[in-house]
């Protein structure tokens, strides 16, 4: 069955640095996401993506935040300047042009921010 | 925005006996409600879902409810197992593709 995929599964790294998050939709899927989880909390929506534009971000998604697609099958998440409330888990997921809604979530990159 | 509250936020039953989580929802737009099952370290696992078009659905021993008068929704579970212990979390969606607004999660455990 496929799946979404994220590299990496751990990153760290230090305050104000760039990271960038990668991700593998499932490859006839349309629309991408990216939520992040803080440890011991909820899940929470970051930004949504369809045909190469950002469809809606959360006031989380600040201008430290971008997303990419910069290939068909890669989708990127890049903070620019990382800041200690930055460290959470990032979950990628991906949803096919159909009426099922369902978005299938790729394993996660736990970032963590010194 | 859509906000989703979830209780309990812990759950402890014992093997074999029925769980609910129950959820509400604020935006009476929101059509999809879906249900995540997540283990520790692991992604969200969607377990079961429900459109706004049906009332009830069920899936061997999970079942969900939904009253869209009320802006509720529950989950059941029966015959609990200890392989259901994990963090559930009920969320909701508006429209296809839409974003998923998730609940703060319940904490299930089942002892043996």
């Amino acid at each position: 069955e496929p799946e979404v995929t994220q590299t990496p599964s751990h990153q760290v790294t230090q305050m104000g640095q760039e990271v960038i998050l990668r991700c593998v939709p499932i490859s006839n899927h349309l629309y991408f996401y990216w939520y992040r989880q803080i440890l011991g909390q909820k899940v929470e929506f970051l930004v949504s993506f369809y045909n190469n534009e950002i469809s809606e971000k959360s006031e989380i998604f600040d201008d430290q935040f971008s997303v990419e697609r910069p290939d068909g099958s890669n989708f990127t998440l890049k903070i620019r300047s990382t800041k200690l409330e930055d460290s959470a888990m990032y979950f990628c997921a991906s949803s096919e042009y159909s009426i099922t809604y369902e978005q299938y979530f790729g394993p996660g990159t736990r970032l963590t921010v010194t | 925005g859509e906000n989703v509250e979830q209780h309990p936020s812990t759950l402890s039953v014992q093997e074999g006996d029925s769980a609910v989580i129950k959820c509400t929802y604020s935006d009476s737009a929101s059509n999809y409600f879906p249900w995540y099952k997540q283990e520790l370290g692991k992604r969200p696992q969607l377990i079961i879902d429900i459109r706004s078009n049906v009332g009830e659905k069920k899936d061997q021993r999970i079942a969900v409810t939904l009253n869209k008068t009320a802006k509720h929704f529950s989950l059941h579970i029966t015959e609990t197992q200890p392989e259901d212990s994990a963090v559930y979390f009920c969320a909701a969606s508006k429209t296809s593709y839409d974003k998923v607004i998730f609940g703060p999660g319940t904490s299930l455990s089942v002892i043996p």
